[in-house]
């Protein structure tokens, strides 16, 4: 199916761990972005890509790596888990400053 | 910097009373604006969008009017329904970017 999807959907994890969230688009869009969603912040950018193999940091990036070998991936990894990093995390595609297309979101825990 | 701020929620309104929610952005450049919408448990979703001064967005019976005069772009629709109740987002293009504000609860009750 077209569209924009994140796995998993969940996922509960422990301190220390590392954990990747991937997403995945189907429209061929250049840029993809990666939030994270807290109550009393709204959404905050962690990091962003232009096209394959072109990444940038956002608002929020400290603790987390992106990669984008592909156009149509763009993987988020918590290379050491915190517990600070608890949050819904969304992954958006879109072109450069115009509307972006959002995924469902991950929850995720960190215990 | 290119910032969005909304008004605060929760928003609780009875079924078919009137909406506004305010979202004011600052005024660098010529932003795009938009309203996204979060139903529970869901990502964003696209409600409308306006690229230039004096543009009305419209969707779902929803409408913001792009104000370059006051900075403004807020949300109305003139009857909600309980399928209304969501987290709504203002937000404004930064560069390759969108700048979100905080979110507006709203509730509708029957």
């Amino acid at each position: 199916d077209a569209g924009i999807t994140q796995s998993p959907r969940y996922k509960i994890t422990e301190t220390g761990r590392q954990v990747t969230l991937m997403c995945h688009q189907t429209w061929s869009h250049s840029y993809m972005f990666w939030y994270r969603q807290d109550l009393g912040h709204g959404l905050r950018l962690i990091y962003y890509s232009a096209a394959a193999d072109i990444t940038d940091k956002g608002e929020v990036p400290d603790g987390y790596v992106v990669s984008r070998s592909k156009t149509e991936n763009f993987p988020l990894t918590l290379e050491s888990a915190t517990r600070s990093q608890t949050s819904v995390y969304f992954c958006a595609s879109g072109i450069a400053g115009e509307t972006q297309y959002f995924g469902p979101g991950t929850r995720l825990l960190v215990l | 910097g290119n910032s969005v701020t909304q008004m605060e929620g929760p928003v609780t309104l009875s079924e078919e009373a009137f909406l506004t929610i305010n979202c004011t952005y600052t005024a660098t450049g010529y932003p795009s604006l938009f309203w996204y919408v979060q139903y529970p448990g869901e990502g964003l979703q696209l409600l409308l969008k306006a690229t230039k001064a004096d543009d009305k967005g419209s969707n779902k019976g929803f409408e913001a009017t792009y104000r370059k005069e006051t900075t403004s772009f807020h949300l109305e629709k003139g009857s909600v329904q309980v399928s209304d109740s969501a987290v709504y987002f203002c937000a404004r293009n930064s560069g390759y970017a969108l700048n979100f504000g905080k979110g507006t609860s709203l509730l509708v009750t029957p």
